[in-house]
């Protein structure tokens, strides 16, 4: 049981370049989403779904992409790195919390992004 | 809007001692969640404790224990006999349905 798995650990782009951060979790959880991590801000929400081609904004969506096609995976689009765009990205994985209550999130290892 | 406030950005103690971290957040929700997570120089997220709203008493794990003032929509983070590898960012963080949010966190060291 892997849990939640992110690729790559580090990254470097420059400015208008696309990539895909990779998300997968082998607990067969419902929920999934992405956040950002700046220092002083905590972790802010980009995207989240809810289930196989369902997916919905969190609090920052712009610029970035997400489709869930199968429950493990939660890739995330970059379609044209900013430099804002700089930061420490988490997947994260939880059972649905609106039918199990049980909302605990699991947390992958994190990408660090540097956009020049 | 739902807001996670921790007004301490960076905390130390000594080892063995007991420290407390602040959170306090707002919500016009009812029914919600509230976690502590620890993250190490590792990066990693971990989860230290979850309060349910509905629940008057204080969650506690292990050396970890909270003190959950709903009213006064506060929920505190207790740390007894504190250890080096308790030394972490603790970032507090409400969940309501599909929603989390988190605080800014509080680094703390802690000191040998």
């Amino acid at each position: 049981n892997a849990g939640v798995t992110q690729t790559p650990k580090f990254q470097v782009l420059k400015t208008g370049q696309s990539m895909t951060l990779q998300c997968a979790q082998d607990m067969n959880h419902e929920y999934m989403s992405w956040y950002r991590q700046d220092p002083g801000m905590g972790l802010r929400l980009i995207h989240y779904s809810v289930g196989a081609g369902i997916t919905d904004q969190g609090e920052v969506p712009n610029g970035y992409n997400v489709s869930r096609s199968t429950t493990e995976d939660f890739p995330l689009r970059l379609l044209s790195a900013a430099p804002s765009q700089t930061s420490v990205y988490f997947c994260a994985s939880s059972y649905n919390p609106t039918t199990t209550g049980n909302n605990e999130q699991f947390f992958g290892p994190g990408t660090r992004l540097t956009v020049l | 809007a739902q807001t996670v406030t921790q007004s301490q950005p960076e905390m130390s103690v000594q080892e063995a001692e007991t420290v407390t971290l602040s959170c306090t957040y707002d919500t016009s929700e009812s029914d919600y969640y509230l976690f502590w997570y620890k993250q190490p120089p590792s990066r990693q997220m971990i989860l230290v404790i979850r309060q349910e709203a509905y629940k008057q008493q204080n969650a506690t794990e292990n050396r970890f224990s909270v003190n959950f003032q709903k009213a006064a929509k506060s929920f505190s983070l207790k740390i007894s006999d504190s250890q080096l590898g308790d030394a972490a960012m603790y970032f507090c963080a409400l969940t309501y349905g599909q929603n989390f949010v988190f605080g800014p966190g509080t680094r703390l060291s802690v000191l040998p």
